[in-house]
């Protein structure tokens, strides 16, 4: 299997535990990025990595949200005391080309987080 | 980005072409338009972009209007295993920051057998 991984696929977490989630991409593939999925909407933007640089965070929406990319490879999302609205499918897509290029970004199948 | 509109949901007898709009009025001259499928529970999978011309791949075609301000996906023969999300996105020329997709809600394809 090629393609991007993600683990673990299902997650439940009592209210104010943290949790870390992790994205294997596509080897080579030099931009990585995470989107938050809620039920029924589209995927949103969260951040983004060229290699080990996070480039763009502006999607992150708060404090909580933590990401990092420390070889340029795996990267994992970490939220920290998490709440019932951090419930939803986790998303990284991951990309040849710098910045995402202009092509297609391959998309892992999500990691589905479920606060309690 | 420029926002995009398209139906909530469609339908398409199972061996029929698909034909899925979107409107894209605001869009700008570098911008691409890209078409992207979700099957419940799976990862978006890519599916065809273009600029201005037309395109086609073994997936799909890609009709731009002229103005650039609408296009259409057309799967030419429908089968089950095309029900699914189908969005369409926006986006401009790629950079450091903004490169990401806004998705938006989609159109729900259900293919009737």
């Amino acid at each position: 299997g090629a393609g991007v991984s993600q683990s673990p696929r299902y997650k439940v977490a009592k209210r104010g535990q943290d949790v870390a989630l992790r994205c294997d991409p596509i080897s080579g593939h030099v931009s990585l990025f995470w989107y938050q999925q809620a039920l029924g909407q589209g995927p949103e933007f969260l951040t983004y990595f060229q290699n080990e640089a996070q480039l763009d965070k502006s999607g992150l929406p708060s404090d909580r949200f933590f990401a990092e990319r420390p070889e340029g490879s795996v990267s994992t999302l970490k939220i920290q005391r998490t709440q019932q609205e951090d419930s939803a499918v986790y998303l990284c897509a991951s990309s040849l080309r710098l910045a995402g290029g202009v092509g297609e970004q391959f998309f892992g199948p999500g990691t589905r987080l479920t606060v309690l | 980005d420029a926002k995009t509109t398209q139906p909530p949901s469609m339908d398409c007898a199972e061996g029929r072409a698909a034909n899925l709009p979107c409107n894209h009025s605001t869009i700008s001259g570098n911008e691409y338009v890209y078409w992207y499928r979700q099957i419940h529970s799976q990862g978006p999978q890519y599916i065809i972009h273009g600029l201005k011309n037309n395109e086609t791949n073994e997936m799909a075609s890609l009709i731009i209007t002229e103005d650039r301000k609408s296009s259409t996906l057309i799967l030419p023969h429908a089968t089950l295993r095309d029900t699914a999300v189908y969005y369409c996105i926006v986006r401009g020329a790629p950079s450091n920051t903004g490169n990401q997709f806004y998705f938006g809600t989609g159109t729900s394809l259900t293919v009737i057998p």
